[in-house]
């Protein structure tokens, strides 16, 4: 079945570094979301990309969607404690309707 | 106006209990979803139902058991619970069943087997 890969599992940082989040899948997508989980929170939608080689930002955040559309990334500039919880991409393969979740980056932010 | 509840957000409970999980949305949505969130934070999805129909049905113990009135809820139902089933449940709901649509979680019940 479907795999999406996501790296690091944690990652701290000082505030004001920057920091990114990696997704792999094992097949090509369709699309690939991003969902941000603050702690205690519920997964919250933060952006879709579907078409290769797509960048999209948010203030400070850059969202990019592979060439071959397997991989993307998740970079936030200068971070602030605000960013802190847990980032998770969300793929649906090709040809399926079917989400499936990395497992998660969680950031934690050192002010 | 909460747009996909979950009830209840938390739920302390005896192994060998049932218990019954209830989610309603009120964004005129098509396909909900539950996702259990074990305590490394990965989530996976158990069902999907569209229009009341179940669509994805993961590999679950038949211990869980979904339900949808209408398409406005979806329940679960469990039963005979063990201690690996604690976790924090979500349901979540989409427009429609399909590529590109973006899913609305609701706040989680948190489960506790003890």
């Amino acid at each position: 079945g479907q795999q999406v890969m996501q790296i690091p599992q944690y990652q701290h940082v000082q505030e004001g570094e920057d920091f990114t989040t990696y997704c792999n899948s094992s097949t090509t997508l369709s699309n690939i979301q991003w969902y941000k989980q603050r702690p205690g929170g519920h997964p919250v939608f933060l952006i879709q990309l579907v078409k290769s080689g797509e960048v999209k930002k948010q203030k400070r955040l850059t969202f990019q969607f592979g060439e071959a559309k397997k991989n993307s990334s998740l970079h936030i500039t200068a971070t602030q404690t605000t960013d802190v919880g847990t980032y998770f991409c969300a793929g649906t393969g090709a040809g399926s309707y079917q989400l499936t979740f990395g497992k998660g980056t969680k950031l934690s932010v050192i002010p | 106006d909460t747009a996909v509840s979950q009830t209840p957000k938390y739920l302390v409970t005896q192994m060998g209990n049932d218990k019954s999980i209830k989610c309603e949305q009120n964004l005129g949505h098509d396909t909900m979803y539950w996702y259990k969130q074990d305590s490394k934070k990965f989530l996976k999805i158990m069902f999907s139902y569209n229009n009341k129909e179940l669509i994805i049905n993961e590999t679950v113990p038949n211990r869980f058991s979904p339900k949808s009135p209408d398409k406005a809820h979806l329940n679960l139902h469990i039963n005979s619970l063990e201690l690996g089933d604690s976790a924090v449940y979500f349901c979540a709901s989409s427009q429609v069943y399909g590529v590109g649509t973006e899913a609305f979680f609701g706040q989680g019940t948190r489960l506790t087997v003890v």
